[in-house]
């Protein structure tokens, strides 16, 4: 059980262009979602918690102009990058939790490549 | 200081060792993580743990929460074990704080 879907798993696009990325939860509802960035060789960095209906929050230093999040389902959270440019090249990992102190179940990722 | 600490940043072993990786965070926390990410960079989530110790197959994750110190063994290493292991210490409402990871390497 627990199983988090996210989509695609690799997109190379062109510089300007915006790329959307989809975090599914398949066998549960997931109350609250996370957004992370990981550049090489480094930890993951939160960039916004989500939670079904409301208004995602943002980590300091993260644009949430530029990084588009929509929580609109129990199941289903986008991210949507906007506008990329190369230095958004990175491999963002969404997770999800039934939330409280429920466990955060992680998707397989996504390596966004901008050109 | 960053507040999940892990050790050693990489290991390389041979296939068959006993592996440990250490871990230590310095706020209070309910549970500690210890996640799997694979060299394509999906994460799987190995445990969760508030105390004592948990074992699943050949993976054994033990936690002393007075001193802040949690420990990831692996029994009779295997390449396929090569990853990154990462510890995650969540704040309140999940809010996670991640190590910087472990890069285990099993040669054969």
């Amino acid at each position: 059980g627990a199983v988090v879907s996210q989509h695609p798993s690799w997109v190379i696009c062109k510089s300007g262009t915006s790329v959307k990325i989809e975090c599914r939860s398949l066998d549960f509802q997931a109350t609250t979602m996370f957004w992370y960035r990981q550049f090489p060789k480094q930890s993951l960095m939160l960039m916004a918690t989500s939670n079904e209906g409301s208004k995602a929050t943002y980590e300091q230093g993260v644009e949430k102009d530029k990084f588009l999040i929509n929580h609109a389902s129990l199941t289903l959270s986008t991210l949507t990058v906007t506008s990329a440019h190369p230095e958004d090249s990175s491999f963002y990992i969404c997770s999800a939790s039934r939330g409280g102190t429920q466990p955060q179940h992680f998707g397989d990722g996504t390596r966004l490549s901008i050109l | 200081k960053n507040e999940v600490e892990q050790s050693p940043q990489n290991l390389t072993a041979q296939e068959g060792e006993f592996i440990t990786i250490n871990c230590s965070y310095s706020v209070g926390i309910s549970a500690l993580h210890w996640l799997q990410q694979h060299p394509g960079g999906g994460i799987v989530s190995l445990f969760m743990l508030s105390s004592g110790k948990k074992k699943h197959g050949r993976l054994i994750a033990t936690i002393n929460i007075q001193e802040k110190h949690s420990s990831l063994h692996i029994t009779a290493s295997h390449p396929r074990d090569s990853a990154v292991y990462i510890c995650a210490a969540p704040y309140n409402n999940n809010d996670m704080r991640f190590g910087a990871g472990t890069r285990l390497t099993v040669k054969p």
